[in-house]
């Protein structure tokens, strides 16, 4: 089962303008991590943030995290057009070895040129 | 550095079939995860493998196998298809330790149709 929800499920913007995605998940978790995915191929790692983390950037990303309301959103700044994909957080469980992560449903982000 | 290499890329079988998809990590990640990927239930973790050795598992039935090789290659097997098996199928390698801790490269996945 999916360890948490994503909202939105859809987002779509023009070109330049920012979105931001949210993410909640249920159990404690060591690092909250988000990944893009282009039309049904392979994850990309975006950014990755630990439990003990409030914020955290990487070029246009913003990550924050709220580990008492189990939520993290991210945030795309002056979007583009190739920006376009799924987004998906993913977090490794606290006591949980190496190599699982428990996905959310993703929001799918278009942006119109 | 090659990335992570999933082959085949597309199959088709039918019910009852059995099947065996490939993934190749990057070099020097030792440790090989499974999940799949369906438009109703999203992303699910099947396992993990780290030095040949099944180190996580998920909550899928027995037909779900897999195994890794010395060479970190890993292979997952899906015995008597059912429909409900179609799916992307993706493969991830991580370095598991040091700074990247758990952070997972992704191959472009086996895409199984099952008729």
């Amino acid at each position: 089962s999916q360890q948490g929800e994503e909202d939105p499920q859809a987002l779509s913007i023009q070109e330049g303008e920012n979105a931001t995605m949210n993410c909640s998940y249920k159990t404690s978790i060591n690092n909250l991590q988000w990944y893009r995915q282009n039309s049904g191929r392979g994850l990309v790692h975006l950014i990755l943030i630990r439990s003990n983390e409030r914020e955290k950037h990487s070029g246009r990303l913003r990550v924050t995290l709220d580990t008492s309301k189990k939520s993290s959103s991210l945030l795309i700044t002056a979007s583009r057009a190739a920006d376009t994909a799924s987004y998906f957080c993913a977090t490794d469980g606290e006591g949980t070895s190496y190599g699982k992560l428990t996905f959310g449903q993703g929001t799918i982000l278009t942006v119109h040129p | 550095k090659a990335g992570v290499t999933q082959t085949p890329r597309y199959l088709i079988k039918t019910r009852g079939q059995q099947v065996t998809l490939s993934c190749s990590p990057i070099s020097g990640h030792r440790s090989v995860s499974w999940y799949q990927q369906t438009p109703g239930q999203g992303l699910q973790f099947l396992f993990e493998y780290f030095s040949e050795t099944q180190r996580n598992k998920g909550n899928f039935p027995g037909r779900f196998s897999g195994r890794q090789f010395s060479n970190s290659r890993s292979e997952m097997n899906v015995s008597t298809l059912e429909l409900g098996d179609s799916a992307l199928y993706l493969c991830a390698s991580s370095f598991r330790g040091g700074e990247a801790k758990n952070i997972q490269y992704f191959g472009a996945g086996t895409r199984l149709s099952v008729l």
